[in-house]
């Protein structure tokens, strides 16, 4: 089964300039999520979306972050402009219904760096 | 206050040492629990559940008080490939809350 797919890798920006990533889910999983890790942290819940619809974004930057999912599979993140802090790991998650919860499978993830 | 706290090591331990790793969360509506496993530069990856009767993996065993809101990981018999950092993931309302993790090295 193909994992969480997502892109670029590496992304080297200044700031105030925009920057997107992409991420496509593991086939079937309605649920996706955007992560922001920074160095030495741990991964921090930016947005959620349940197929096409938004369950939480209560920890998102909307002055500068947005996101959509417009037909429920893929997702993309976008920064506008982007801040020196903003330099992190973007991680996209899927996840599928588990006896503990949701039990959540990430992509390899986006590394930031903005200077 | 974090919600998910951790000591962040590093802990360095030989070969065949075991080891234990503790974690708290100060919400007491969070519902399940997990460890995860995240390698250097890598994305972060399910290691195993957490129950409150507690749960054995081979050479994994985790545990969970709910009174005191406490979770723990222990890892047996160490080898060299258990390196990385664990992450302590509490699951409140459908929601993923990571703690910072704790830095496991293995050393020969």
């Amino acid at each position: 089964e193909a994992g969480v797919a997502q892109s670029p890798r590496y992304k080297i920006i200044e700031k105030r300039q925009s920057v997107a990533f992409w991420c496509n889910p593991i086939s079937g999983h309605a649920t996706l999520y955007w992560y922001q890790q920074i160095l030495g942290q741990g991964p921090k819940l930016l947005i959620q979306f349940q197929n096409n619809g938004v369950v939480d974004d209560s920890q998102l930057p909307k002055d500068r972050f947005s996101a959509e999912r417009l037909k429920g599979v893929d997702s993309t993140l976008k920064i506008q402009p982007a801040k020196l802090e903003d330099s992190a790991v973007y991680l996209c998650a899927s996840s599928v219904p588990g006896l503990a919860g949701e039990t959540q499978y990430f992509g390899p993830g986006t590394r930031l760096l903005v200077l | 206050r974090k919600e998910v706290e951790q000591d962040p090591g590093p802990f360095n331990v030989p070969e065949g040492a075991t080891v234990a790793f503790n974690c708290t969360y100060s919400n007491s509506a969070s519902q399940s629990f997990f460890w995860y496993r995240q390698d250097c530069r890598k994305e972060p990856k399910l290691l195993m559940s957490v129950y409150s009767s507690g749960n054995e993996d081979g050479r994994f065993t985790a545990q969970l008080n709910r009174a005191s809101q406490y979770i723990s990981l222990l890892i047996r018999d160490s080898k060299l490939s258990d390196s990385a950092t664990y992450l302590c993931v509490v699951n409140r309302g459908n929601k993923l809350v990571f703690g910072a993790g704790t830095i496991l090295r293995v050393k020969s």
